[in-house]
């Protein structure tokens, strides 16, 4: 059982470069997650998907689009990357948005 | 607006010590809450959820109570060791998505 899964783990981009993160959980959940997470700021929810089919803008969505290609995978796309967006992404996943929410290792992004 | 903060920022103890790690939220209105550890470089674990419903939750050395009348969730570690040195976060839902307090670093020496 792997629980959530992400890739890549690292990846540098140049300004302006596009990307599409990857994230996938085998737990049969419903809801998943995009957040990121920068010294001094915490953890920010990007966007949130709350089930197959449906996306919602978190806090901090501008730069940034997804989509819950099936219940299993939802993908974060940075259109044109920015120094701005040099963080690391944890995507997320839980049965409900009010149930646990279990947590991929992360993938460390770096824009110059 | 659900706000959610954590005291302290960062806590070092001897090992074998009881501590207190605390959450504090503004939306009173909380349906639950949840408390993760995060170790260095690594994602989010979760420890406990507690349901608006109950009062506390217990998992081994760790206990999590919430006070929702006071606005306070509080996680309790007991005869703690080297291995529960990391991050703990505190998060409380707003709209159905989590909301994240900035987190306590604990360090047990050994």
């Amino acid at each position: 059982n792997a629980g959530v899964t992400q890739t890549p783990k690292f990846q540098v981009l140049k300004t302006g470069q596009s990307m599409t993160l990857q994230c996938a959980q085998d737990m049969n959940h419903n809801s998943m997650y995009w957040y990121r997470q920068d010294p001094g700021m915490g953890l920010r929810l990007i966007y949130y998907s709350a089930s197959e089919g449906t996306t919602d803008k978190g806090e901090v969505p501008n730069g940034y689009n997804v989509s819950r290609l099936n219940k299993r995978e939802f993908s974060l796309r940075l259109e044109s990357a920015a120094p701005s967006q040099t963080s690391v992404y944890f995507c997320a996943s839980s049965a409900g948005t009010t149930g646990r929410l279990y947590f991929g290792p992360g993938t460390r992004l770096t824009v110059t | 607006k659900q706000e959610v903060t954590q005291i302290p920022a960062a806590l070092s103890v001897p090992e074998g010590e009881n501590l207190v790690l605390n959450c504090s939220f503004t939306d009173s209105a909380i349906y639950n809450l949840q408390w993760f550890r995060q170790d260095p470089g690594k994602g989010l674990t979760s420890l406990l959820l507690i349901q608006s419903s109950q009062r506390e939750q217990t998992s081994g050395r760790l206990n999590a109570s919430l006070d929702k009348s006071s606005g306070r969730s509080t996680l309790y570690i007991a005869a703690s060791q080297p291995g529960d040195s990391a991050t703990y976060l505190c998060a409380g839902p707003r709209w159905g998505k989590l909301i994240f307090g900035q987190g306590t670093e604990l360090s047990v020496k050994p």
